[in-house]
């Protein structure tokens, strides 16, 4: 039982280009979503799914989009990288959007952008 | 609008010390409350979950408590040793009969517990 799934961990590059954040999970939960954290910001919410084909955006979606097109997958792509989305990323999931069960975290992608 | 605060940022204490972290929300209507360990580098750990209902739970040396008549949980780590030296974040997730989905989070405390 793997969790949280994220790749890669670390990654550079170069304003304008794209790129996607793979996120796994194998517990079969509902819920997913995307975080960034930065300091003195704490995490904040970009993206996040309650199940396959349903997405809906966070607090800060500019500039990402997400699908889910299956219940283990919720990637994250940078449509076209900017320096203020330097950050580290986390991917979460629970079973529910709802639940007391608790929610389960990544190790996270370090995203520079030059 | 629900707000977290967790006071002080960073703590310093020895090893062996009992000590109590502390978070605050302003707003009581709550479905739980989730305490996260966080190391250096690595993502966010599960510790405690508190449910609107309960008002302590407990894991080992771990004990967190709800009081949500004054808007507060604390978490309070017994015999403190270096290994507890992380950042302890807590997150309040909205009651379900609202437009509010997302956990509101506070910005964490550093802990250092110095052999």
């Amino acid at each position: 039982n793997a969790g949280v799934t994220q790749t890669p961990k670390f990654q550079v590059l170069k304003t304008g280009q794209s790129m996607t954040l793979q996120c796994a999970q194998d517990m079969n939960h509902e819920y997913m979503s995307w975080y960034r954290q930065d300091p003195g910001m704490g995490l904040r919410l970009i993206h996040y799914s309650v199940g396959a084909g349903i997405t809906d955006q966070g607090e800060v979606p500019n500039g990402y989009n997400v699908s889910r097109s299956t219940t283990e997958d919720f990637p994250l792509r940078l449509l076209s990288a900017a320096p203020s989305q330097t950050s580290v990323y986390f991917c979460a999931s629970r079973i529910r959007i709802y639940s007391n069960q608790p929610q389960h975290f990544g190790d996270g992608t370090r995203l520079s952008i030059l | 609008k629900q707000e977290v605060t967790q006071i002080p940022a960073a703590l310093s204490v020895p090893e062996g010390e009992n000590l109590v972290l502390n978070c605050s929300f302003t707003d009581s209507a709550i479905y739980n409350l989730q305490w996260f360990r966080q190391d250096p580098g690595k993502g966010l750990t599960s510790l405690l979950l508190i449910q609107s209902s309960q008002r302590e739970q407990t894991s080992g040396r771990l004990n967190a408590s709800l009081d949500k008549s004054s808007g507060r949980s604390t978490l309070y780590i017994a015999a403190s040793q270096p290994g507890d030296s992380a950042t302890y974040l807590c997150a309040v997730a909205p009651p379900t009969d609202g437009n509010n989905r997302k956990l509101i989070w506070g910005l964490g405390t550093s802990l250092a517990v110095n052999p």
